[in-house]
């Protein structure tokens, strides 16, 4: 069975401090893995898709990383600021389903000022 | 460009009543997806479309939910009769084609007493 999976449920960190976001998933065939934000009462907000054939992806203070072999992505968050406050989702596409996202269950992340 | 867009954002009925939403796709999209998320969890696909045919509808309890995208852009979900376990918010998302990044839009939130 495919799946995706997050570890922790929650975290809470000092502002400032860089943090680290563990997704694993069961199976190493996948087309790309995506890192979604989600707001409470708000719909998913894209942070970067990795596809299969990369390594990372960067965006401003994001960094994630995706290791196939091993079936883990992590998602880098530097110098956090209470504004990163959500929860963060790790989505993966695997190559024997038609294109449907397989999320994990998230990571709540509170900063505290 | 403009965004996916749902409607209502919230909706509140009585179990074993009816409830239909709606989904209007980003413009040129091709692929549109309904999510189930019950809270504390990540979302669930539920039915993707590739235009107006279906492509996966493997997990959607078609005893009671059905979905329509009639001519390849809008959709509705219909739940009918709803149970207490369909409290959740249902989420639609788009993408360009069937491994392009996902959209969402903010969700309807459904409860049902």
């Amino acid at each position: 069975k495919q799946e995706v999976t997050q570890i922790p449920a929650a975290l809470s960190v000092p502002e400032g401090e860089n943090l680290v976001l563990n997704c694993s998933f069961t199976d190493s065939a996948i087309y790309n893995l995506q890192w979604f934000r989600q707001d409470p009462g708000k719909g998913l907000t894209s942070l970067l898709l990795i596809q299969s054939s990369q390594r990372e992806q960067t965006s401003g203070r994001l960094n994630a990383s995706l290791d196939k072999s091993s079936g883990r992505s992590t998602l880098y968050i530097a110098a956090s600021q209470p504004g990163d406050s959500a929860t963060y989702l790790c989505a993966v596409r695997f190559t024997s389903n038609t294109g449907k996202l397989i999320f994990g269950q998230g990571t709540t992340l509170q900063v505290k000022p | 460009e403009a965004g996916v867009a749902q409607s209502p954002r919230y909706k509140i009925i009585e179990k074993r009543q009816s409830v239909a939403f709606w989904c209007n796709p980003i413009s040129g999209h091709a692929t549109l997806y309904w999510y189930q998320q019950i809270l504390g969890q990540g979302p669930k696909l539920l039915i993707q479309f590739q235009n107006n045919g279906v492509v996966d509808d493997s997990q959607l309890p078609k005893d009671r939910f059905s979905a329509e995208r009639l001519k390849g852009v809008d959709s509705t979900l219909k739940i009918q009769p709803a149970k207490l376990e369909d409290s959740a918010v249902y989420l639609c998302a788009s993408s360009l084609q069937v491994n392009s990044p996902l959209h969402f839009g903010n969700g309807t939130r459904l409860t049902v007493t």
